[in-house]
């Protein structure tokens, strides 16, 4: 089956430490999406990617680092400039822009 | 840049009965607007969109109204059913920015 695929589900992380989200995707989609979820405030944009060796910022990009190497992975790094990142991690595709999102099903992130 | 805002913040409706939940948007450049269902601990599924040259779409309980004019489009759920229970967000695109602007959710709960 096509779909998106994040892992891991759980991350914790030190104060001080750099950790990577992984983002695989089998749809053959060209954009791909991260966005950052905490309670009341709906879902944020960090980094998008319209195509291969290409992202953008997002609203939020301080503090976060991606690469978008091959057409099915969007790796995000939240590095140690990250001040407050404990949150939901979502991140999405699309065949282009202006279509539906598919959704993987996230990595929860805690700061211990 | 685009601002949604999404209202109730939480709605509780009972078995059977319908649901809406409304959303308005700041940027009359805005053309495509998505609706996606979130279940607890899962990423967001869209479950129904509308361009900016149709006014309603429907899929089986499913509705979703635009007007253009007062920039605000609507979800409606009829014959609810436990398995609505959920958070709904919408969202808006803008072509220009190429970006999807998300609403702050509502937290529906259907009383058996």
């Amino acid at each position: 089956d096509g779909g998106i695929t994040q892992s891991p589900k759980y991350l914790f992380r030190k104060e001080g430490q750099n950790v990577t989200l992984s983002c695989e995707q089998n749809l053959n989609h060209d954009a791909m999406y991260w966005y950052r979820q905490d309670p009341g405030q709906g879902l944020r944009l960090i980094y998008y990617s319209q195509i291969v060796n290409d992202f953008q910022k997002g609203d939020i990009a301080e503090g976060y680092s991606v690469s978008r190497e091959k057409k099915e992975s969007f790796p995000l790094t939240v590095t140690s400039a990250q001040k407050n990142p404990t949150a939901f991690y979502l991140c999405a595709s699309s065949i282009g822009v202006g279509d539906g999102y598919t959704f993987g099903s996230g990595t929860r992130l805690t700061v211990v | 840049g685009e601002n949604v805002e999404q209202h109730p913040s939480t709605l509780s409706v009972q078995e059977g009965d319908s649901a809406v939940i409304k959303c308005t948007y700041s940027d009359s450049a805005s053309n495509y607007f998505p609706w996606y269902k979130q279940e607890l601990g899962k990423g967001p599924q869209l479950i129904i969109d509308i361009r900016s040259n149709v006014g309603e779409k429907k899929d089986q309980r499913i509705a979703v109204t635009l007007n253009k004019t007062a920039k605000h489009f609507s979800l409606h759920i009829t014959e609810t059913q436990p398995e609505d229970s959920a958070v709904y967000f919408c969202a808006a695109y803008n072509f220009g920015n190429e970006k999807l602007t998300f609403g702050t959710g509502t937290r529906l709960t259907i009383i058996p």
